[in-house]
């Protein structure tokens, strides 16, 4: 169980252009999930928290306009990269929070959608 | 200011053997600590979780330790193999909850035939 899986898992765009990345939770449902990006040989960095039926929670320095966070019920968060730029070539990789069985609070991550603009 | 340090940055054994990663911490307060592999171009894998009771923790080869006194944890792999290459991510949760969690930067094995 606790299984989350992204699309798409790599996508090359042309500068300028949108791009979304779908995030669901397979076989639990999340009240929060939450978007990282993680730069080469870099730790990864959340970019927003993400909660069912509300509007997201950005980190400093992350533009809410650029990075939009949609989550539309408890599978499914979709991140929108506007007007994507050469600088927002990055890995990014989302997670789910659920209760394990021993009652902690645990993130649960997707594989990663390696995002390339030209 | 709440960190997460991890040492060695890198690490190179020979198929077998067996290696310890460190990572030591300053999150308060704190909740708990978990170690994450993370496959190139993958996202990250749980491996171990341990709250501030807890001293040690297996999960196959894999062994955590938690010295909660001196913030420290290490990460033991024994009879390493060559499908052990990866990043181990030290994360630390400072909350009871989810959201509030601090990633160490990784250390970077790779086993070698």
């Amino acid at each position: 169980g606790a299984v989350v899986s992204q699309h798409p898992s790599r996508v090359i765009c042309k500068s300028g252009t949108s791009v979304k990345i779908e995030c669901r939770s397979l076989d639990f449902q999340a009240t929060t999930m939450f978007w990282y990006r993680q730069f080469p040989k870099q730790s990864l960095m959340l970019m927003a928290t993400s909660n069912e039926g509300s509007k997201a929670t950005y980190e400093q320095g992350v533009e809410k306009d650029k990075f939009l966070i949609n989550h539309a019920s408890l599978t499914l968060s979709t991140l929108t990269v506007t007007s994507a730029h050469p600088e927002d070539s990055s890995f990014y990789i989302c997670s789910a929070a659920r209760v394990t069985s021993g009652g902690a609070n645990e993130q649960f991550f997707g594989p990663g959608t390696r995002l390339t603009v030209l | 200011k709440n960190q997460v340090e991890q040492s060695p940055q890198s690490l190179i054994i020979l198929e077998g053997k067996n290696c310890t990663l460190q990572c030591n911490y300053t999150v308060s307060p704190f909740s708990n600590l978990r170690w994450y592999k993370q496959d190139t171009g993958r996202g990250p894998v749980s491996l171990t979780i341990m709250t501030f009771s807890e001293n040690t923790k297996s999960n196959g080869r894999y062994t955590a330790t938690l010295d909660a006194d001196t913030k420290q944890s290490s990460l033991h792999i024994t009879a390493s193999q060559l499908s052990d290459s990866a990043s181990y991510i030290c994360v630390v949760s400072a909350r009871a909850g989810a959201n509030n969690l601090f990633f160490g930067t990784g250390t970077r094995l790779t086993v070698i035939p």
